[in-house]
């Protein structure tokens, strides 16, 4: 699997805009770009994910480089409850019996009241 | 979105005794199910892949007598982890996969502590 690299960790005051990047230079055309996040004791949870377009839902909004090998996963007003773990994840659609996750260390995220 | 519950949330039991973690997704069919074990401050390692009614795979380093996963069914996985000992207490957390659809939901977490 492609490998992504992320901040150790960052912090953001409340209610203010996060933007959390990630690089996947090794990123190939058919891997799907993935966000995931763990808050504090719990399993990770589904945030956003997207190919080449930028994407939006109500959780978070993905921005992918023109050359796909960065993307910025984005947090339009951060609040307590977004303190987590951010994990970028790389996942190839081609193999399609291959769905395994393999997690890196993510950006621990800590917010600021 | 869909829900995958583990029974038990937490267990603590003495060095030597197995414990059976149980994997269940709510209001989906799953095709597949993912175990991962995870150490405090470090990330998630996947610990084996299975599906319905095969035998599952198991990564590189996992014993696959040691822990014991059984996946009976579309919606029920269940990990055991035998003989446990101090070195196996950690927080295991299961995953399930609807196959097409590429986002994978992922278990609550059982926290295993061994005296």
């Amino acid at each position: 699997d492609a490998k992504t690299t992320q901040p150790n960790s960052m912090e953001s005051n409340e209610e203010e805009p996060v933007h959390l990047p990630c690089n996947h230079s090794t990123i190939s055309g058919t891997d799907y770009i993935h966000w995931y996040r763990q808050l504090p004791s719990q399993g990770p949870e589904y945030v956003i994910h997207g190919l080449t377009s930028n994407v939006n839902n109500r959780m978070a909004s993905l921005a992918i480089a023109e050359d796909r090998k960065s993307s910025t996963l984005i947090l339009h007003r951060a609040t307590l409850r977004d303190a987590a773990v951010y994990y970028c994840i790389l996942r190839d659609s081609m193999n399609f019996g291959n769905e395994k996750l393999t997690f890196g260390t993510g950006t621990r995220l800590t917010i600021i009241p | 979105g869909a829900v995958v519950s583990q029974h038990p949330s937490r267990v603590i039991c003495k060095s030597g005794t197995s414990v059976k973690i149980e994997c269940r997704s709510l209001d989906f069919q799953a095709t597949t199910m993912f175990w991962y074990r995870q150490f405090p401050k470090q990330s998630l390692m996947l610990m084996a892949t299975s599906n319905e009614g095969s035998k599952a795979t198991y990564e590189q380093g996992v014993e696959k007598d040691k822990f014991l996963i059984n996946h009976a069914s579309l919606t029920l996985s269940t990990l055991t982890v035998t003989s446990a000992h101090p070195e196996d207490s950690s927080f295991y957390i299961c995953s399930a996969s609807q196959g097409v659809v590429l986002e994978q939901f992922f278990g609550p977490g059982t926290r295993l502590t061994v005296l």
